[in-house]
């Protein structure tokens, strides 16, 4: 069954501390991505990949690092710089680039205190 | 930049049809697309429809486009409380698809 996998499902940190959110997509897609979703707000776009080795900043890329160094995998570092880091984290993934569909994967719940 | 708005809840009864309404203002998205969050999970994309059609029909699922208005709305009929989540609306354009706030449509029995 091809899809995209993130874990953990729930995480908590200590305020201070930087963590490392994993993505895993086995739909060979090229395109990857990293959104935030606080309350009442659409997804926010952090950061996006295009093809392996390449990334670019989303509209809230600010206390956040990725990388993308095999096609499968976009994990996305929540660094302490981040001044509200406690919300939902979606990774998703599409073919290439718009217009095609973005596959989600069931998301991270951060919380940090 | 490209904005996408929608109302942020709604609810009807069990059997009632659900209409979840959208505006935007860029109009250059080739699709425009709708995707439904269920509690606690990811995103799928439940139906899209092409920028040059005015209606499609999915089953209970109806999307109506009006591009002068650049309004896009979403008609579920005979709604059931399965089809509790949230509604988003979306609007690619090369690499950011701009997402609306997302609907919350709750089901009442």
């Amino acid at each position: 069954d091809g899809g995209i996998t993130q874990s953990p499902k729930y995480l908590f940190r200590k305020e201070g501390q930087n963590v490392t959110l994993s993505c895993e997509q086995n739909l060979n897609h090229d395109a990857m991505y990293w959104y935030r979703q606080d309350p009442g707000q659409g997804l926010r776009l952090i950061y996006y990949s295009q093809i392996v080795n390449d990334f670019q900043k989303g509209d809230i890329a600010e206390g956040y690092s990725v990388s993308r160094e095999k096609k499968e995998s976009f994990p996305l570092t929540v660094t302490s710089a981040q001044k509200n880091p406690t919300a939902f984290y979606l990774c998703a993934s599409s073919i290439g680039q718009n217009p095609y569909e973005q596959y989600f994967g069931p998301g991270t719940r951060l919380t940090v205190t | 930049g490209e904005d996408v708005e929608q109302s942020l809840f709604l609810s009807v009864r069990e059997g009632d049809s659900s209409v979840i309404n959208c505006t935007y203002t860029d109009s250059s998205s080739t699709y425009l697309y709708w995707y439904k969050q269920e509690p606690g999970a990811g995103l799928q994309l439940l139906t899209y429809i092409f920028s040059n059609m005015d209606m499609k029909q999915d089953q209970r699922l109806t999307v109506l486009l009006n591009k002068k208005d650049k309004h896009l709305s979403l008609r579920i009929a005979d709604t059931q409380t399965g089809d509790s989540a949230i509604y988003f609306c979306a609007l690619p354009g090369g690499f950011k698809t701009i997402f609306g706030a997302g609907t919350r449509l709750f089901v009442k029995a």
